[in-house]
């Protein structure tokens, strides 16, 4: 089992849909959580940190439940510059180690 | 700020030839990050140093790749010698913080390609 799990996709949503993704950890001690988002042939870049309490910038809303060990995102009225790769991030202080989920594609269409 | 810079941007080499990438971090940050991502395997944590210090290369494929710190402005990443199944974009990035508890910020990457 990957140490950071997340659903590939492809997801193609109109403009002005609302998308969720959803990404499961394995490791019960990982600390620190984020959303990176990745365009075509450019290098990643945090969207968001993910808090216990929850977090909302905009129209982006992520949260954490480390109950059931998993984290989300949420993209309200997409646009078509959301169109990426959403990569969910996991740090395991104890190992001094990041983990990348695999990422998940999002198309908006016009 | 600059931001982080790779050098070069692009490297195309042949089966057996000595590569080396290059990283200038932020200035201040104590973290720097080697990354390597491919279609297959996505973006894999080669390597991690804490104020130039090697934390962690666990992540590192083989003995035929090394990495430096030799000072808080400069990284390499060598590869010696490199094979085809190489070929992918890595990725340098620095954190103000270790551990990776805080934003990692990333260079454009090389992309390298091994014939």
């Amino acid at each position: 089992r990957k140490e950071v799990e997340q659903d590939p996709g492809p997801f193609n949503v109109p403009e002005g849909a609302t998308v969720a993704f959803n990404c499961t950890y394995s490791n019960s001690a990982s600390q620190s959580f984020f959303w990176y988002r990745q365009d075509c042939r450019k290098e990643p870049k945090l969207l968001m940190s993910v808090y216990s309490s929850g977090n909302e910038d905009g129209r982006f809303t992520a949260q954490l439940n480390r109950a059931s060990q998993y984290i989300s995102l949420l993209i309200r009225d997409s646009k078509l510059s959301d169109s990426a790769t959403y990569l969910c991030v996991v740090t395991n202080t104890g190992g001094f180690k990041t983990i990348f989920g695999a990422g998940t594609r999002l198309f908006v269409k016009a | 700020d600059a931001g982080v810079i790779q050098s070069p941007r692009h490297e195309v080499t042949e089966m057996g030839q000595e590569v080396t990438l290059r990283c200038k971090p932020i200035s201040g940050h104590n973290s720097l990050f080697w990354y390597r991502q491919t279609m297959m395997r996505g973006l894999e944590l080669l390597i991690y140093f804490n104020n130039n210090v090697p934390i962690d290369d666990s992540g590192m494929p083989e003995d035929r790749f090394s990495a430096k710190m030799p000072n808080a402005s400069f990284s390499t990443l060598k590869i010696q010698p490199s094979e085809p199944r190489d070929s992918a974009v890595y990725f340098c990035a620095s954190s103000p913080t270790p551990n990776g508890e805080d934003t990692q910020y990333f260079g454009p990457g090389t992309r390298l390609t091994v014939l």
